[in-house]
């Protein structure tokens, strides 16, 4: 089975400044999905990026963007920029590209603080 | 906005009774997942449905029954509720039409067992 590991439950940035929050993912198939999802106070499961694994170009989207290491099974999300709309807990999760159920596997999540 | 809706938001009730959780969406799509979150454990996945009548368990099954009458409808019972199911539980939705498949989320039920 797959699993997810977020080594950091709580981290913290200065707002304006950069940060990377770790992700890695434990599986023996070689096609498969990564997510970000944000949870802001609202409670709401928020989309923030995704990646292929059959990319070798790590996704963007504005000022998110990951960095995806295939062999060392690592998927960190790197925040420039940081905004206090981005205080939020972050979930990284997995998805597998072969089956029919689409089901995530998530890990345990980080709690970042944007400090103003 | 992937058309979700989750009612009742909010419910608490009491050890023992039956409770129905209601997934409804506008979309047409073919998964609808139910999943519940617990500090310290991110969000586990408790069942899926793959089309009407064709549902799955997920890792956390035990205490709970799905069933998905029509493809905008997903409903998650509790048949006698215990306070290990105090939980916050949200549906998810996925499907062909979607890039990548991604899963998009309700807004989230929060339910107490005293």
């Amino acid at each position: 089975a797959q699993t997810v590991t977020q080594s950091q439950p709580e981290m913290s940035v200065q707002e304006a400044e950069t940060v990377t929050l770790s992700c890695t993912y434990d599986t023996s198939e070689s096609d498969y999905y990564l997510f970000w999802y944000k949870q802001p106070p609202s409670r709401q499961m928020i989309l923030v990026i995704r990646q292929e694994a059959y990319k070798q170009q790590n996704a963007t989207e504005n000022r998110f963007s990951v960095n995806f290491q295939k062999a060392a099974k690592s998927f960190s999300l790197k925040i420039s920029d940081s905004q206090l709309g981005d205080a939020a807990m972050y979930f990284c999760a997995y998805r597998s590209g072969g089956g029919s159920n689409y089901k995530l596997t998530f890990g345990k999540g980080t709690l970042l603080t944007v400090n103003p | 906005d992937a058309g979700i809706t989750q009612s009742p938001r909010h419910k608490v009730t009491e050890t023992g009774t039956p409770v129905t959780l209601r997934c409804h969406q506008t979309e047409n799509h073919r998964y609808m997942y139910w999943y519940r979150q617990d500090p310290g454990h991110g969000l586990r996945l408790i069942h899926y449905s793959y089309g009407v009548k064709d549902t799955d368990k997920g890792e956390v099954s035990d205490g709970y029954s799905v069933s998905r009458s029509k493809t905008e409808d997903f409903l998650l019972t509790l048949e006698s509720a215990t306070s290990s199911q105090t939980s916050v539980y949200f549906c998810a939705i996925s499907g062909r039409a979607i890039p990548g498949d991604t899963q998009y989320f309700g807004p989230g039920t929060r339910l107490t067992v005293l």
